[in-house]
């Protein structure tokens, strides 16, 4: 069965590093998004991105922030600079339409220190 | 704007106990509706949805009917199992022509015991 896989599982980064986390959508999938959850609380939503550009953005997603897609199949999430604040299960998602359901990866535990 | 609540946890039932975790939203328009379940150390997995109204949704036990007139959307199930300890997530999201984005509840943890 056709999964969204997230790399690495779980990183530690210290303060003020630049983190890359890397997921690859279902292959034929075209909407691509990133949520986080600070443990113990909601997932929230961060980014949707399609057609090679961001669709919709939360208020958490400021200029720290960045996705892309650099080839077919990856999709990364960049936090430039990161606060300890940042410090979640990041998760990421693919739909096959705009309206369908949403398969989520088995997140990427980010701990900044 | 759009949002989910949903009953505060944990919930503790034995094992086939009969099980309710309440979800009401509030939406500009008509949203979709899930409910996702994450067990211990993965990752989301989706459980059921419904797109309109009355609509049912099922999946391994596990029911929740659309109600636009009360905007829930309650997860039942009759006899739940030691398995079926997870965190349950109730979800919204609106076809807005552009990728959907999911809003989510915080979450009922659901801890069954023998």
């Amino acid at each position: 069965e056709p999964e969204v896989t997230q790399t690495p599982s779980h990183q530690v980064t210290q303060m003020g590093q630049e983190v890359i986390l890397r997921c690859v959508p279902i292959s034929n999938h075209l909407y691509f998004y990133w949520y986080r959850q600070i443990l113990g609380q909601k997932v929230e939503f961060l980014v949707s991105f399609y057609n090679n550009e961001i669709s919709e953005k939360s208020e958490i997603f400021d200029d720290q922030f960045s996705v892309e897609r650099p080839d077919g199949s990856n999709f990364t999430l960049k936090i430039r600079s990161t606060k300890l604040e940042d410090s979640a299960m990041y998760f990421c998602a693919s739909s096959a339409e705009s309206n369908t359901e949403a398969f989520f990866g088995q997140g990427t535990r980010l701990t900044v220190v | 704007g759009n949002s989910v609540t949903q009953m505060e946890g944990p919930v503790t039932l034995s094992e086939e106990a009969f099980l309710t975790i309440n979800c009401t939203y509030t939406a500009t328009g008509y949203p979709s509706l899930f409910w996702y379940v994450q067990y211990p150390g993965e990752g989301l997995q989706l459980l059921l949805k419904a797109t309109k109204a009355d609509d049912k949704g099922s999946n391994k036990g596990f029911e929740a009917t659309y109600r636009k007139e009360t905007t829930s959307f309650h997860l039942e199930k009759g006899s739940v199992q030691v398995s079926d300890s997870a965190v349950y997530f109730c979800a919204l999201s609106l076809n807005t022509g552009t990728a959907s984005k999911l809003t989510f509840g915080t979450g009922t943890r659901l801890q069954v015991t023998l």
